[in-house]
């Protein structure tokens, strides 16, 4: 099973911080890498699919890049409504579905 | 507008079974294009895929290595929905378990694009 990593696993940041959180897969998953944001007793919504492609209705503060096993989530500028977890998920081998651990992006 | 509505109960005695349905909205359970999973989620576990159905002129199941001794999914038709059956329940999964659709977003790439609400199972006596 592919394994996907999260860094940092927790972060603190302020309004208008620009963030990045970065995720790992242990091996190549190509651009088969979508990014989720989920806020307390709610599922996860789709950001980004296809590493770097924002989902209708996205704001494009959010933007991503990445491809092989190295990818990253930027925030630029972040509002109040972002403070969430993000994950990282894999559909390159599938199944299974694998996810990142997570980051909790915290207000400071 | 796809919308995915789960119900199901959120207590289930320790060896008893779990059923838990996801009516579907909006899209077709029978879609030729998307695919329907379960997924739980824990802090001991994180994200975890339990198992997924979808129809290719034919249907089609696969269930996660963890708990295939003991999941159902099932298709229905009828109803335009999925359900869960989970047997031989323990307190290692109580967790919060969403449906959600898959499907194949641009350049080839399939994502979670709808999830249902979420249920909170508590497996305790």
């Amino acid at each position: 099973d592919i394994q996907m990593t999260q860094s940092p696993s927790s972060l603190s940041a302020s309004v208008g911080d620009r963030v990045t959180i970065t995720c790992r897969a242990s091996q190549s998953v190509g651009i088969f890498l979508n990014w989720y944001q989920q806020k307390p007793g709610k599922a996860p919504k789709l950001l980004i699919y296809a590493a770097s492609s924002l989902q209708n209705g996205v704001p494009s503060r959010f933007t991503a890049s990445g491809s092989g096993t190295d990818f990253t989530l930027t925030i630029i500028s972040l509002q109040p409504e972002d403070f969430a977890t993000y994950y990282c998920q894999q559909t390159y081998s599938t199944p299974p579905v694998t996810f990142g651990q997570g980051t909790r992006l915290e207000i400071k | 507008q796809v919308q995915l509505q789960q119900s199901g109960p959120g207590l289930v005695k320790p060896s008893q079974t779990l059923s838990l349905t996801c009516a579907i909205s909006g899209d077709s359970v029978s879609s030729n294009s998307a695919a329907w999973y379960w997924i739980r989620q824990s802090p001991s576990r994180g994200l975890e895929w339990l198992g997924r159905t979808y129809y290719r002129s034919k249907w089609y199941n696969d269930y996660a290595v963890s708990v295939k001794s003991r999941i159902t999914i099932n298709p229905d038709t009828s109803k335009n929905q999925l359900s869960l059956q989970l047997n031989s329940m323990t307190p290692e999964d109580t967790a919060v378990y969403y449906c959600a659709r898959v499907e194949t977003l641009g350049r080839g790439v399939a994502a979670f694009d709808f999830w249902g609400q979420g249920t909170m199972v508590t497996v305790s006596s």
